[in-house]
């Protein structure tokens, strides 16, 4: 079946503009996920969903940094008025339950902030 | 704050090797580990999954070990292939506080050589 899939799969943009970067889960997923990875870094926890509800928004780097989820499915991760420091492949994961099942990432959308 | 280390940060193999990747994590108090493969460009592939109750999982020439006390888990790849070249991820769930989040080490990029 259809895995995780994002979209675009590759953004550059100017620094101060927005971006929106899209999620979709595999079907039945209930949760999803968004994290950062940074070149060098390590893989970093952004947000998560229950359902269309994120309990925890303090993975987010910055107020900059939103997101939302509706009807269950898709999500958008807002980033408004661009960083370089943003620039990073931002990837998506959902799991049929939140806590104890296998988390299954999309190829992730690479951004690049001139 | 948990936290994971991958050793080593590369490793490079002749082609039939078996060979052994090490993540250790420092909070014990975990759901699960799961090892992930990460190929340039790409998302991460889920390879196994370890319940904070289990010792081994086993998947075709791979096999992951948990020793939870120890705060460790080993990575066993046999007979190694060309096609085996990539970054390998280890995750790990906490199961209190931030369960819903993995923690990620910082990868092993493993090259295996024809």
């Amino acid at each position: 079946g259809a895995g995780v899939s994002q979209s675009p799969s590759n953004k550059v943009t100017e620094k101060g503009k927005d971006v929106e970067l899209r999620c979709d889960p595999i079907s039945g997923h209930t949760a999803l996920y968004w994290y950062r990875q940074s070149l060098g870094q390590g893989l970093e926890f952004l947000i998560y969903f229950q359902g269309n509800s994120a309990p925890d928004k303090s993975g987010l780097p910055s107020d900059r940094f939103s997101a939302e989820r509706t009807g269950g499915s898709v999500s958008t991760l807002t980033i408004q008025r661009t960083q370089q420091e943003d620039s990073a492949v931002y990837l998506c994961a959902s799991s049929l339950l939140l806590y104890t099942d296998t988390q299954y990432f999309g190829p992730g959308t690479r951004l690049t902030v001139l | 704050k948990q936290e994971v280390t991958q050793i080593p940060a590369a490793l490079s193999v002749p082609e039939g090797e078996n060979l052994v990747l090490n993540c250790s994590f420092t909070d014990s108090a975990i759901y699960n580990l799961q090892w992930f493969r990460q190929d340039p460009g790409k998302g991460l592939t889920s390879l196994l999954l370890i319940q904070s109750s289990q010792r081994e999982q086993t998947s075709g020439r791979l096999n992951a070990s948990l020793d939870k006390s120890s705060g460790r888990s080993t990575l066993y790849i046999a007979a190694s292939q060309p096609g085996d070249s990539a970054t390998y991820l280890c995750a790990v769930r906490n199961s209190g506080g931030s369960n819903y989040k993995l923690t990620f080490g910082k990868g092993t990029l493993l090259t295996v050589n024809p």
